[in-house]
C-alpha cells in the first residue's frame, strides 16, 4: 500500500518552460489537494479536488492548473513557469473533507531559474 | 476566509521538560483541528487531532485541547525526546461552496536539547 505518491521528487525548470507534477492515491480517496510550501509561509492550498471530474481553487491558485480526470490521479500543471514558483509541493488526499485526515505525499522540489 | 495563527515560531525545550504550541483560528464553523509533524526532508505526517465535540485527546505524551468558544486550540508535549524536535503545524477546517479543506499555521520548529 503505497499512499500518496508524488513524481517526480525533483525538477529544475527554465522560466517560460511548462510541467506537469503527478499525484497517485491507491486509498480510494474522494478528496485530493495540492500544496505549495516556502520557508516560514506553511502549507498554503494552491487547487484541490473533491471527486473525480472536479477541481477548486485554494488560497494561491494563480498561475497553476489541475485536472482530476480519474478519482486516483490529481495533476498540478504550470504552463510558464516564473522563479516565484519555486517551491516543496506536497499533494494530500482524504477519505473525504470535513473532519478527515490528510494523508500526505513526499513532496516534489521545484526550481525554476 | 479563515486565518490560523500560531505561535511561537521557534521553541526550544531541554529534553525531559514539556513543549506547548498555541493556534487561533477565525472561522466559527471550523470543526476538525488535526496537528502535524514535519521532520526535516520529510512529508507533514499527522500526530493528533481533535473534533470539535471534544475538549481534549490525549495520545502517550501527547495531547491537544480545545476551546471553541474563544477560537484557540494548543499542542503539548511532555517528557520531551530529542526525536521530537521537528516543525509543527496546526491546521483547521474550512468550508466553501467547493468543499471542505484545511488552513494551516506557519508552523513551530521545535528543538529538544539533550
Amino acid at each position: 500500500n503505497a499512499g500518496v505518491t508524488q513524481t517526480p521528487k525533483f525538477r529544475v525548470l527554465k522560466t517560460g518552460q511548462s510541467m506537469t507534477l503527478l499525484c497517485a492515491q491507491d486509498m480510494n480517496h474522494e478528496y485530493m489537494y495540492w500544496y505549495r510550501q516556502d520557508p516560514g509561509m506553511g502549507l498554503r492550498l494552491i487547487h484541490y479536488s473533491v471527486g473525480e471530474g472536479t477541481t477548486a481553487k485554494g488560497e494561491v491558485p494563480d498561475g497553476y492548473n489541475v485536472s482530476r480526470l480519474k478519482k486516483q490521479n490529481f495533476l498540478l500543471g504550470l504552463e510558464s513557469a516564473a522563479p516565484s514558483q519555486t517551491s516543496v509541493y506536497f499533494c494530500a488526499s482524504s477519505a473525504t473533507g470535513g473532519n478527515q485526515p490528510q494523508h500526505f505525499g513526499d513532496g516534489t522540489r521545484l526550481s525554476i531559474l | 476566509g479563515e486565518n490560523v495563527e500560531q505561535h511561537p515560531s521557534t521553541l526550544s525545550v531541554q529534553e525531559g521538560d514539556s513543549a506547548v504550541i498555541k493556534c487561533t483560528y477565525s472561522d466559527s464553523a471550523s470543526n476538525y483541528f488535526p496537528w502535524y509533524k514535519q521532520e526535516l526532508g520529510k512529508r507533514p505526517q499527522l500526530i493528533i487531532d481533535i473534533r470539535s465535540n471534544v475538549g481534549e485527546k490525549k495520545d502517550q505524551r501527547i495531547a491537544v485541547t480545545l476551546n471553541k468558544t474563544a477560537k484557540h486550540f494548543s499542542l503539548h508535549i511532555t517528557e520531551t525526546q530529542p526525536e521530537d524536535s521537528a516543525v509543527y503545524f496546526c491546521a483547521a477546517s474550512t468550508i466553501s461552496n467547493s468543499g471542505y479543506a484545511l488552513n494551516f499555521g506557519k508552523g513551530t520548529s521545535l528543538l529538544v536539547t539533550p
